[in-house]
């Protein structure tokens, strides 16, 4: 079965890093891009970066470079999003996403981790 | 970077009516256009890539259109079911979002 799967909500204090996961099967592992979006709570919906499945290699959005790492573990099939320096702009859900190749379009996601940061 | 917008923000129609949502680029994206529906608390769905093709399981009243800077999705003959907002997007990076339309029953 094709599907991501995210680790559950988190609260956390500012200035504060965050982890999330989304494990993956194998064959999405091995063959799809994996994405991280993020949406504020009423907003809309912003990339925040990828992983390439062949290398490994991450590229994050320009605006969150320096705080954002993406991440995967080849044993468990599992990606990893770590955001550090948290603030109350960080809360949002954030959906890991999945593309067959830099240019076709996400057509699996994830089920969302709710993150609030609040003090 | 390429910006995207959608017109409008929000829709209010009635069952059985057609809807249209515009969604304009910046710059010449040629067909690199994905269309996502989200219903409220839900991940979004990816129903339409490459401007007008419609992904499997996708019912027929979803259909897309368009090229260059100015693409639209048609719903027609709009269902209950079909309440939702829809995110354009050109798939490309930095994979640029558009704001979003609301779709509502009247």
């Amino acid at each position: 079965q094709v599907v991501l799967v995210q680790s559950g909500p988190e609260v956390k204090k500012p200035g504060s890093s965050l982890r999330v996961s989304c494990k993956a099967s194998e064959y999405i592992f091995t063959s799809y891009y994996i994405h991280w979006v993020r949406q504020a709570p009423g907003q809309g919906l912003q990339w925040m970066g990828l992983i390439n499945p062949g290398d490994g290699r991450a590229t994050s959005a320009q605006r969150l470079q320096g705080r954002v790492s993406m991440t995967r573990d080849t044993p468990t099939t599992t990606f990893y999003m770590e955001l550090s320096s948290l603030t109350s702009d960080d809360t949002a859900v954030y959906f890991c996403a999945a593309s067959f190749s830099l240019y076709t379009a996400f057509d699996i996601w994830g089920q969302g981790t709710m993150l609030v940061v609040s003090s | 970077d390429i910006q995207m917008t959608q017109s409008p923000s929000t829709l209010s129609a009635s069952e059985g009516d057609t809807v249209t949502i515009t969604c304009r680029a910046s710059q010449n994206i040629r067909v690199w256009l994905a269309w996502y529906q989200q219903r409220p608390g839900k991940a979004p769905k990816l129903l339409i890539q490459k401007a007008s093709s419609l992904e499997g399981g996708v019912p027929s009243r979803f259909s897309g259109s368009g090229s260059g800077t100015e693409f639209t999705l048609t719903i027609s003959s709009l269902q209950p079911d079909d309440v939702a907002t829809y995110y354009c997007q050109h798939y490309n990076h930095p994979y640029t979002f558009g704001p979003g339309t609301k779709v509502e029953l009247k």
